[in-house]
């Protein structure tokens, strides 16, 4: 298995652009994460989607973000416009619903920043 | 809510030192606990869980204990080794699937 793909590992972009992050969750899991990390707030859930639904998107910081789902196999986390604050990795992660414990597999990330 | 408190970083040992990354959590009911492992530039890994009180978890030489009566999950090895070197993540499950992750604790091997 190829494990949960991000793209992409690198994004440098100026200050009110948009910018729009992939994640391809491994196949056959039904939930996928959205996470940022940075040094001072450490690792923040964002949103989460359960079978291509958003479940619980209370991470999410403000209206500039939004993340969709369009089918199992493919998720965009975008930012518009992007803000310096908004530098971090962000991690896509799925998971497969097992009973009471479920492992999330993480992709490499994607490290973002805003000058 | 639920919550999780890991010892402050960075911690440096030698090779071969024991090791133990302190772990608390704050949860109603009887929630399921994890270990992460982050390696420079790579995702979060498990590196091991436990799912009910006086369950041990291990892999790879590293054991945790699910201590209900201290709410603990405190993270041993006997031996560390430089490929020991990852920041390491303790976190929670109330059997929502989200996690609740601690703040992280960066771990460095010298030879």
């Amino acid at each position: 298995d190829a494990g949960v793909i991000q793209s992409p590992r690198h994004e440098v972009t100026e200050m009110g652009q948009e910018v729009t992050l992939r994640c391809k969750p491994i196949s056959g899991h039904d939930y996928l994460f959205w996470y940022r990390q940075t040094m001072m707030r450490g690792l923040e859930l964002l949103i989460y989607f359960n079978n291509n639904v958003p479940i619980d998107d209370s991470g999410m910081p403000e209206d500039r973000f939004s993340a969709k789902m369009p089918n199992a196999s493919f998720s965009t986390l975008k930012i518009q416009p992007s803000e310096p604050r908004d530098s971090a990795v962000y991690f896509c992660a799925s998971s497969l619903r097992t009973g009471k414990v479920s492992p999330l597999h993480f992709g490499n990330g994607t490290r973002l920043t805003v000058t | 809510g639920n919550s999780v408190t890991q010892m402050e970083g960075p911690v440096t040992l030698s090779e071969e030192a024991f090791l133990t990354i302190n772990c608390t959590y704050t949860a109603t009911g009887y929630p399921s606990l994890f270990w992460y492992v982050q390696y420079p530039g790579e995702g979060l890994q498990l590196l091991l869980k436990a799912t009910k009180a006086d369950d041990k978890g291990s892999n790879k030489g590293f054991e945790a204990t699910y201590r209900k009566e201290t709410t603990s999950f405190h993270l041993e090895k006997g031996s560390v080794q430089v490929s020991d070197s990852a920041v390491y993540f303790c976190a929670l499950s109330d059997g929502a699937q989200k996690l609740v992750f601690g703040q992280g604790t960066r771990l460095t091997i010298n030879p």
